[in-house]
C-alpha cells in the first residue's frame, strides 16, 4: 500500500507556481521523498527526491517540514507541457520498489 | 539521463497467444528491473521485480505462470503474456535500477508498452 496521500486533482495558471501537497505521516527515519509525473501515455519520469533538507533542481523544488510528515513539490513557473499525474512516494535508500499512489493530476490551463 | 527502451510500443493480439514485451537499458547496466500494469485513468501496480540471473519476485495476486518473466542479461528483461486474454489489455511499463554504489537511485522507466487483446 502506498504510504502517502494527495489531493486527487488541482488546476494551476501557466506562468505561475504550482504547490503540490504530499503527507506521510507514517514515514520511517530511512526513507527518502521521491516525487514522478506521468505524462498521459508516457512512462513515468524522476522530478526529484530529498531526505530532510529541502532539494532544488533544474526541474522542481522539493520542501520537506521539519517532522517529515508531509511535503510540498514546487514548479516555478507552470507550463502547459507540466500537464501531468504528479506521485510523491516514500521508499527506503536502500530498497529500490516504488509503490504508487493515486497522485494528483495536475491540469495547467492558459 | 539513463535511457530505458520498450518494444514494441503497441501491440494488438487475439485472445489464446501470447505476447513478449522487451525492455532494455540502453546506456547503463541493470541488476534489477520492474514490470508494472496500469489501467486507464488507474495508477501504477508493480507486477514483479525481476533480477538478472535468478527468478522474478512476484506480487502478491500476479499469476507468475500467466506473466512469465525472464532477465538474462543485464541490459535486458522481457515479459511474456501467456494465454492473453481481453482483461490483459493493459499498459505495461519497466523500469531499471542503474543499482550505483551510493546507496540510492532514481528508478528509470520505459515508455510503456500498450496492449490489447481482441
Amino acid at each position: 500500500d502506498a504510504k502517502t496521500t494527495q489531493p486527487p486533482s488541482m488546476d494551476c495558471a501557466e506562468g505561475r507556481a504550482a504547490n503540490l501537497p504530499c503527507n506521510h505521516s507514517t514515514i520511517s527515519g530511512n526513507e527518502y521523498v521521491y516525487w514522478y509525473r506521468q505524462i498521459h501515455s508516457q512512462g513515468p519520469q524522476y522530478i526529484i527526491h530529498g531526505l530532510k533538507n529541502n532539494e532544488t533542481n533544474e526541474m522542481a523544488s522539493l520542501i520537506i517540514t521539519e517532522d517529515r510528515k508531509s511535503s510540498t513539490l514546487i514548479l516555478p513557473h507552470a507550463t502547459l507541457r507540466d500537464t501531468a499525474v504528479y506521485y510523491c512516494i516514500v521508499r527506503e535508500a536502500a530498497g529500490n520498489k516504488l509503490t504508487f499512489g493515486g497522485g494528483t493530476r495536475v491540469l495547467v490551463k492558459p | 539521463g539513463a535511457v530505458v527502451s520498450q518494444h514494441p510500443s503497441w501491440v494488438i493480439c487475439k485472445s489464446g497467444t501470447s505476447v513478449k514485451i522487451e525492455c532494455r537499458s540502453l546506456d547503463f547496466q541493470a541488476t534489477t528491473m520492474f514490470w508494472y500494469r496500469q489501467f486507464p485513468k488507474q495508477s501504477l501496480m508493480l507486477m514483479a521485480t525481476s533480477n538478472e540471473g535468478s527468478k522474478a519476485t512476484y506480487e502478491q495476486g500476479v499469476e507468475k505462470d500467466k506473466f512469465l518473466i525472464n532477465h538474462a542479461s543485464l541490459t535486458l528483461s522481457t515479459l511474456t503474456v501467456t494465454s492473453a486474454h481481453p482483461e490483459d489489455s493493459s499498459f505495461y511499463i519497466c523500469s531499471a535500477d542503474p543499482n550505483t554504489a551510493s546507496g540510492w537511485y532514481e528508478q528509470y522507466f520505459g515508455p510503456g508498452t500498450r496492449l490489447t487483446v481482441t
